[in-house]
């Protein structure tokens, strides 16, 4: 099976601008998570999807962050207006409903802030 | 919130050892715990998931240990390799679907 994709790879932008950042899971996970991670520290929880509706956003720093996921098939989170501190890596991980399921995980979206 | 601790410190091994990596928890335990390995440059690949009552699980050279008392999880690789040189994640679940990860400990197996 594909695995989770993300896209871009890597993205370098000035203070003040506007990214998207695209994530498709693997086809039939109803899951889709958010987190990210900034330098030398854990990787946090932003959000997470079940299918197209948000299921806890309690991770989302402020409403310059804004994630959708139409059709419960792929999600973007978009940061507008981007600031220094949200330079990081940005990971996309999904799963099946089971709750022990394990999260498949993207190779993250590398967003350098300047 | 929940704070996961794991060595920030690299550990460094010798080929052929067993790794002895350390997560701890505070606050109340979790439902379960994932342990996850990370490359560089690549997100966290899933490894194994230890249930709030199993006390061990293993898999090939793997195993983890789950102990509510001390609220700590170890995970052990047996007869390291090189090819084992990651950072490895641990990953506890506490409300539904969600995970909080700590930051992870590097794992170095020399040859």
């Amino acid at each position: 099976e594909a695995g989770v994709t993300q896209f871009p790879s890597h993205s370098v932008i000035e203070k003040g601008q506007t990214v998207t950042l695209r994530c498709d899971p693997i086809s039939g996970h109803d899951n889709l998570y958010w987190y990210r991670r900034v330098m030398g520290k854990e990787i946090k929880f932003l959000l997470h999807f079940v299918k197209e509706s948000k299921q806890d956003e309690s991770g989302m720093p402020n409403n310059r962050f804004l994630a959708e996921r139409t059709g419960g098939t792929y999600s973007t989170l978009k940061v507008q207006p981007a600031e220094l501190e949200d330079s990081g890596v940005y990971f996309c991980a999904s799963s099946q409903r089971q709750q022990t399921a394990p999260l498949h995980f993207g190779n993250g979206t590398r967003l350098t802030v300047t | 919130s929940q704070k996961i601790e794991q060595n920030s410190e690299a550990l460094n091994i010798q080929e052929g050892k067993t790794a002895t990596l350390t997560c701890n928890y505070t606050n109340y335990s979790p439902a379960y715990l994932q342990w996850y390995r990370q490359d560089p440059g690549r997100g966290p690949v899933f490894l194994l998931l230890i249930r709030e009552n199993e006390k061990e699980k293993r898999k090939e050279r793997l195993k983890v240990t789950f102990d509510t008392t001390l609220k700590q999880s170890l995970f052990h690789i047996t007869a390291s390799q090189p090819a084992d040189s990651a950072t490895y994640l641990c990953a506890p679940l506490y409300n539904f679907n969600k995970f909080y990860f700590g930051s992870g400990t590097k794992l170095n197996v020399k040859p």
